[in-house]
């Protein structure tokens, strides 16, 4: 597609629900990353795809997180039994090949638990 | 020490003035550096790049690139209103991960 594609762009959740967040990266992008912004907060990495592998995952905050990317394109952010702390608005970003060539990211996931 | 560092702000900066934003980063292996502008309640954007020490303009902006002094900065000729946003600068470390700073929020004055 023409950017990086997100959904849903909101989501209100109750507390111990699962919930699950998608990014449709760049056509032809194969690197694929997930950051986490709390309100007035900077970027907080969470995972990177190279193709449908994960060499980084450092940032994931607890074994609750996790992702999967299949096709080499569409990856989906998924969050087990949400917490209130699990508030924040989740960026989808792909660039070419590696990092090195910046980023493009698309517009968010605002997620509220409530 | 953290990997990427911005002043927080807000800079204020008079309607047609230059804003001069800093950004100082700690890993000497260092090869591309990023500005990145985030508009209130928006995802961030890519406005810059530089990979070479020195300048390098795209219309009203110009970054700033010195691998010596570990520093990057960005200026903004002619500020707008429309200028008014976060800007993030940030550094690929020598193992080739991209670090963001926490960003420095421009207030432009009309």
């Amino acid at each position: 597609g023409a950017g990086v594609s997100q959904s849903p762009s909101n989501k209100v959740t109750e507390k111990g629900k699962d919930v699950e967040l998608r990014c449709d990266p760049i056509s032809g992008h194969t690197a694929l990353y997930w950051y986490r912004q709390s309100l007035g907060q900077g970027l907080e990495f969470l995972i990177y795809f190279q193709g449908n592998s994960a060499p980084d995952k450092s940032g994931l905050p607890s074994d609750r997180f996790s992702a999967e990317r299949t096709g080499g394109s569409v990856s989906t952010l998924t969050i087990q039994r949400t917490q209130q702390e699990d508030s924040a608005v989740y960026l989808c970003a792909s660039s070419l090949a590696g990092e090195e060539y910046g980023y493009t990211f698309g517009s968010g996931t605002r997620l509220t638990v409530v | 020490q953290k990997e990427v560092e911005q002043n927080s702000g807000p800079l204020s900066v008079p309607e047609g003035a230059i804003a001069s934003l800093n950004c100082t980063y700690s890993d000497r292996g260092s090869q591309s550096f990023f500005w990145y502008r985030q508009y209130s309640g928006k995802s961030p954007e890519l406005i810059m790049f530089i990979y070479s020490n020195g300048d390098k303009e795209d219309g009203r902006f110009t970054a700033q690139l010195n691998k010596a002094s570990q520093y990057v900065s960005l200026l903004i000729r002619d500020s707008q209103p429309s200028d008014s946003a976060t800007y993030l600068c940030a550094v690929t470390n020598s193992w080739g991960k991209l670090q963001f700073g926490a960003g420095t929020q421009v207030v432009v004055t009309p």
